[in-house]
């Protein structure tokens, strides 16, 4: 079945580092991908997504890249803040429905 | 904005106990809604999908008798945990389908059980 991989279950930067948060994705055809963020005691919050073959979706000075050829779409964002402390989750949607990744907590030390 | 509202926020019930769950969306008409539980670590599993006019789809492991939902219109969702034990312990989400087919989230409804 459809599924989507996280490598990294935590992240710990500094503030201004440059962060990647690794997704690969296992689906047939075009799925589209999204990204979402998870602060404490809220709902996952909606990022930004991309649907079609080297796609650039960003928000918040956050992008990735629908990558068909390597099943990826790898979160970066090139200085972050101690504001970006938060869990992030990505995910495949199919038939109406959105299957998520494990999660990566990212920690930021000012 | 789409924005989705989930109350209560919190909830305790007593073991065997039954309680229920509101879903709103504001904004935006949710063609429609997934109900998610999020586990303890994190994880998070698709209870059922529910369309408007249409027969409400769960997932291995849910099941009507156990979690009933209603769905009555575009802004409005609503699920209940019957006979709630601790393995329904969670954070209950709702996630309510805007345009490019992006599920929108409420905050959730925790619930615990004693």
């Amino acid at each position: 079945g459809d599924s989507v991989t996280q490598t990294e279950g935590q992240v710990a930067l500094s503030e201004e580092d440059f962060l990647t948060i690794h997704c690969n994705y296992s689906a047939s055809g075009y799925p589209a991908l999204f990204w979402y963020v998870q602060y404490p005691g809220e709902g996952p919050q909606f990022l930004f997504r991309a649907s079609r073959d080297k796609e650039k979706g960003s928000s918040r000075g956050f992008e990735a890249t629908y990558d068909k050829g390597t099943t990826s779409f790898h979160l970066r964002k090139a200085s972050v803040q101690e504001s970006d402390s938060a869990v992030y989750y990505c995910a495949l949607g199919t038939q109406g429905k959105l299957i998520f990744g494990q999660g990566t907590k990212l920690s930021i030390k000012p | 904005g789409a924005l989705v509202y989930q109350y209560p926020r919190r909830t305790i019930c007593k073991s065997g106990t039954s309680m229920r769950m509101e879903c709103q969306a504001v904004g935006f008409q949710a063609t429609s809604v997934a109900w998610y539980r999020q586990s303890p670590q994190k994880t998070f599993e698709l209870i059922a999908l529910s369309t408007v006019n249409s027969a409400i789809k769960y997932e291995q492991n849910f099941t009507q008798e156990k979690f009933p939902i209603s769905h009555p219109n575009l802004s409005f969702s609503s699920m209940t945990v019957l006979n709630a034990y601790l393995e329904d312990r969670g954070l209950y989400l709702c996630g309510a389908r805007a345009s490019q087919n992006t599920l929108y989230f409420g905050a959730g409804t925790r619930l615990s059980v004693l």
